[in-house]
């Protein structure tokens, strides 16, 4: 209950395509969904977030979906870039008072942005 | 933004010996920090999390006489390996909360641990 799967393990896209990263829970407890943008050898770095009374966020190039019901949540890179080649974590907490801040993990994906 | 530093980035040390490694908080008050373990084209694991001024919380499997984590402040928490071994060579990733940083978890640059 406490998993996040993540979809696809890796992907290939061309530059200027979407990219999409689908992420899905269990535990109806989650209430802060955040993605990471990890490169080869640095820390994850905080792409995006949501919280689960909004259905969609955006910021810049970066989309999350989120649905509430399916328990799923999702990333969308608008006109990829090769510099967005990374690997792509999605994660999930709630703010329990044992569990404040501490992410649940997507297996991740790789991205690949072809030029 | 908050800023997470950790420190090494890059450490080797022979089998047998002891490591620590440092996660700090730049600028905020981490209440919670976590202690992750990497390895190549994985995801991040939890190994612990760390409330300051109280003993840290382990997850099932980890080995807390091995892994030693002490969170003296609300700016400084520290992983040390005790009795490295090989297996042990891993990337350690920490995170930190505080409710000045907004409710955000920022995470530290990583450190690569090598037990040679």
């Amino acid at each position: 209950q406490q998993q996040v799967k993540q979809s696809p393990q890796s992907l290939i896209v061309q530059k200027g395509g979407i990219s999409i990263i689908n992420c899905a829970y269990e535990n109806t407890a989650f209430d802060y969904f955040p993605w990471y943008q990890q490169f080869p050898g640095k820390g994850p770095a905080l792409l995006i977030a949501i919280r689960p009374d909004v259905s969609e966020k955006k910021e810049g190039r970066f989309t999350i979906s989120f649905n509430k019901s399916a328990k799923q949540f999702s990333l969308h890179i608008m006109d990829s870039q090769p510099g967005d080649s990374a690997t792509y974590f999605c994660a999930a907490t709630y703010h329990g008072s044992s569990n404040t801040g501490k992410l649940i993990f997507g297996q991740g994906t790789t991205l690949q942005v072809k030029p | 933004g908050a800023v997470v530093s950790q420190h090494p980035s890059r450490v080797i040390c022979k089998s047998g010996t002891s490591v620590k490694i440092e996660c700090r908080s730049l600028d905020f008050q981490a209440t919670t920090m976590f202690w992750y373990r990497q390895f190549p084209k994985q995801s991040l694991m939890l190994m612990a999390t760390s409330n300051e001024g109280s003993k840290a919380t382990y997850e099932q499997g980890v080995e807390k006489d091995k892994f030693l984590i002490n969170h003296a402040s609300l700016t400084l928490s520290t992983l040390t390996v005790t009795s490295a071994h090989p297996e042990d060579s891993s990337f350690y990733i920490c995170s930190a909360y505080g409710t000045v940083s907004g409710n955000t978890i920022y995470f530290g640059e990583g450190s690569w641990l090598t037990v040679v």
